[in-house]
């Protein structure tokens, strides 16, 4: 079954830009919507974006003149860039993949997830 | 923007009782409508999809209900593993926006 799996710095200074990457393994990343969702320490969860493995994208209107998602399907990976970052973007932050039918067509929920990764914005 | 509201907020149980959760819509989301369930450490868990489908592998005492602007997830007799934080979320059809409610915490009573 697909699994996937986050990385990239867990720490980051204010200011600067984030960056994950998720991997996707069990399965190709071709025909799926991949979303980033992000959760600050004892807080609910956001969703920050997602990415059709084409190359299309659409993000929380919150977060959008400050994210980009990016998809490179020979690694089977996406990726997550959240630009001029501060201590309210600290957060765990899953990757996920959107339910499609076998019509192709997205159903609104998320499964499965990654385990997540902490990042952490500080000086 | 569809806003998600859950009650209560935290639900403080004992083993074997019934545990019934709400999630209401600020507009109708017809049954796009998804529980998961969250432990401490671990990532969110699908549990229910279109309102009322249970996910893969998720035990017959969970169960949901509900469409339009209000639903609830029923779990018939809690179990020591159950004990857990529970997030209802939508998905707008345009703009394709998700949103998730704040959570229901089910606590050991």
């Amino acid at each position: 079954q697909v699994q996937l799996q986050e990385s990239g710095p867990g720490l980051v200074k204010p200011s600067e830009t984030l960056s994950l990457t998720c991997t996707v393994s069990g399965g190709s990343i071709s025909s799926y919507y991949w979303s980033w969702i992000r959760q600050p320490p004892g807080k609910g969860l956001e969703w920050i974006g997602y990415i059709y493995y084409s190359g299309s994208t659409n993000y929380n209107p919150s977060l959008k003149s400050r994210v980009t998602i990016s998809v490179d399907t020979s690694k089977n990976q996406f990726s997550l860039k959240l630009s001029s970052v501060t201590a309210a973007d600290t957060a765990v932050y899953y990757c996920a993949k959107e339910y499609v039918d076998t019509a192709m067509v997205p159903r609104g929920w998320f499964d499965p997830w990654g385990q997540g990764t902490l990042v952490t914005v500080s000086s | 923007e569809i806003v998600l509201t859950q009650s209560p907020a935290t639900l403080s149980l004992s083993p074997g009782e019934r545990a019934t959760l709400s999630c209401r819509a600020s507009q109708s989301v017809s049954s796009y409508l998804a529980w998961y369930q969250q432990k401490p450490g671990q990532a969110p868990r699908l549990l229910i999809y279109d309102a009322s489908n249970r996910a893969t592998g998720i035990p017959a005492r969970f169960s949901g209900s509900g469409s339009g602007t209000d639903f609830t997830l029923t779990i018939s007799s809690l179990e020591p593993e159950d004990f857990a934080v529970y997030y209802c979320q939508q998905r707008s059809n345009w703009p394709p926006v998700f949103t998730f409610g704040p959570g229901t915490k089910v606590d050991i009573k």
